[in-house]
């Protein structure tokens, strides 16, 4: 069964605060991939990486880093939050640059 | 129709009726993906469409592509309630291979029971 998981699915912060979204897939996909989606804006892409620590930014990366030790395991990290990073967090991964699954999404409210 | 600077389009309509979402987009491409994100959801795939098809089915689904006028659209025949959802398309400028999927801004569709 495929799958790509994320935690936390929900996270409030305060500005300043440090924040980790993790990500996880079982398919064994290379490529894996960070997007943000706000109200009326679609999704945007914030990073992509290739393979284990081979990432690239995406069209947004401001703001935000990138870790990839694991293949299976994607993680985004804000360091010290502003308010505009509040949005919903998508996680996919792909095995070529065609079909993405992506996993549920993590919900971030920054204060 | 959708693309990258337009805004979010909006549909709503009765259950049974058929519906078409159209898609234009700016860079070339020979490859177009519709997504179904529903509330609370992460979007999946519902179709690709390669330009030698320009035609493509799919149960209820029907997607074209119109290379020359970069545009795709995708057809809902006999809507339900539970095709209550945002369509976006997206699609990869042809002759790169960075991966990085375009995503339009979607349609929200709304289907009444």
């Amino acid at each position: 069964d495929m799958k790509v998981t994320q935690m936390p699915r929900y996270l409030i912060k305060r500005m300043g605060e440090n924040v980790l979204l993790e990500c996880g897939q079982d398919m064994s996909h290379e490529t894996m991939y960070w997007y943000r989606q706000d109200p009326g804006l679609g999704l945007q892409l914030i990073y992509i990486s290739y393979d284990v620590d081979s990432n690239s930014e995406g069209d947004i990366p401001k703001g935000y880093r990138v870790s990839r030790k694991k293949r299976e395991h994607f993680s985004l990290i804000l360091d010290s939050a502003k308010t505009n990073q509040t949005s919903v967090y998508f996680c996919a991964s792909s095995l070529r640059s065609y079909e993405q699954y992506f996993g549920p999404g993590t919900r971030l409210t920054v204060l | 129709s959708q693309w990258g600077e337009e805004n979010l389009q909006a549909l709503s309509i009765q259950e049974g009726e058929d519906v078409t979402m159209n898609c234009s987009y700016k860079t070339y491409t020979t490859v177009v993906q519709w997504y179904r994100q529903k509330s609370g959801k992460g979007p999946a795939q519902l179709i690709l469409i390669r330009s030698n098809e320009r035609e493509k089915r799919s149960g209820r689904l029907r997607a074209t592509l119109d290379t020359s006028s970069q545009s795709s659209s995708l057809s809902i025949t006999g809507t339900l309630a539970t095709d209550t959802a945002v369509y976006f398309c997206a699609t990869i400028p042809h002759n790169t291979n960075t991966g990085k999927l375009t995503f339009g801004d979607g349609t929200v569709l709304t289907v009444k029971p």
